[in-house]
């Protein structure tokens, strides 16, 4: 069991919008640490799409937002497209854990 | 282009110990913690230890503590994960992974290595 939730598996149809949640607690993202996200394309090791629970890296298209809100955040995708068929981690800090976590993944299809 | 190579995966018998070694490249290495992720065969990622820019703060996931040691050398630009006592829950890829910036040793992973592939089985 991880110590971030996320649903195993989300889809959506092309142009539409979809989110991906992750859900902590009190020792992870409702001490305020950082949410980051990840995508993960088979085969490749993982990408930075997320960072400090609302930045994009260079490069990341702005269809990718990050939020956070408690002791959750949210990955939106707007306009999806084929190609962000993947896997997707959230990762935070855990102060009972002493350590960084992430959450189990949710992979993504693009009907 | 800043860049992370591991090497040293392989098989290994359970009990045995590897070395594994990250060399980078193309940024300025002692200025940022590091750390190390697995990803076990169809699962997710798992944290598994981390280092400070400067070497001296060390810190491990309960899963490993006493078995595996980080470690890096600043003078070659190389980061390594020693792992001792094997087992077979220990079957992964592992991946070598920057911080984004140079003040916080957990912050977001912003470049990943492309995996060495540790299997611990007799």
């Amino acid at each position: 069991q991880s110590v971030l939730t996320q649903p195993p598996s989300v889809s959506g149809a092309p142009g539409q919008r979809v989110t991906i949640s992750c859900t902590g607690s009190s020792s992870n993202i409702g001490a305020n640490y950082l949410v980051h996200w990840y995508q993960q394309l088979p085969g490749t090791a993982p990408k930075l799409l997320i960072y400090g629970n609302t930045n994009r890296p260079s490069g990341v298209p702005d269809r990718f937002s990050g939020s956070k809100s408690g002791t959750s955040a949210s990955l939106a995708i707007t306009g999806l497209q084929a190609e962000d068929e993947a896997d997707y981690y959230c990762q935070s800090y855990d102060s009972s854990l002493s350590g960084v976590v992430f959450g189990g993944g949710t992979k993504l299809t693009v009907l | 282009e800043v860049q992370l190579l591991e090497s040293g995966g392989g098989l290994v018998q359970p009990g045995g110990s590897l070395r594994l070694s990250c060399a980078a490249s193309a940024f300025t290495f002692s200025s940022y913690a590091m750390s190390w992720v697995r990803q076990a065969p169809g699962k997710g990622l798992q944290w598994v230890s981390a280092i400070s820019g400067s070497g001296g703060n060390t810190y491990y996931a309960d899963s490993v503590k006493g078995r595996f040691t980080i470690s890096r050398d600043n003078s070659k630009n190389t980061l390594y994960l020693q792992m001792n006592s094997l087992r077979a829950e220990d079957s992964a890829v592992y991946y070598c992974a920057k911080v984004v910036s140079t003040n916080y040793n957990f912050d977001a992973f912003d470049i990943w290595g492309q995996g060495a592939m540790v299997t611990v089985s007799s």
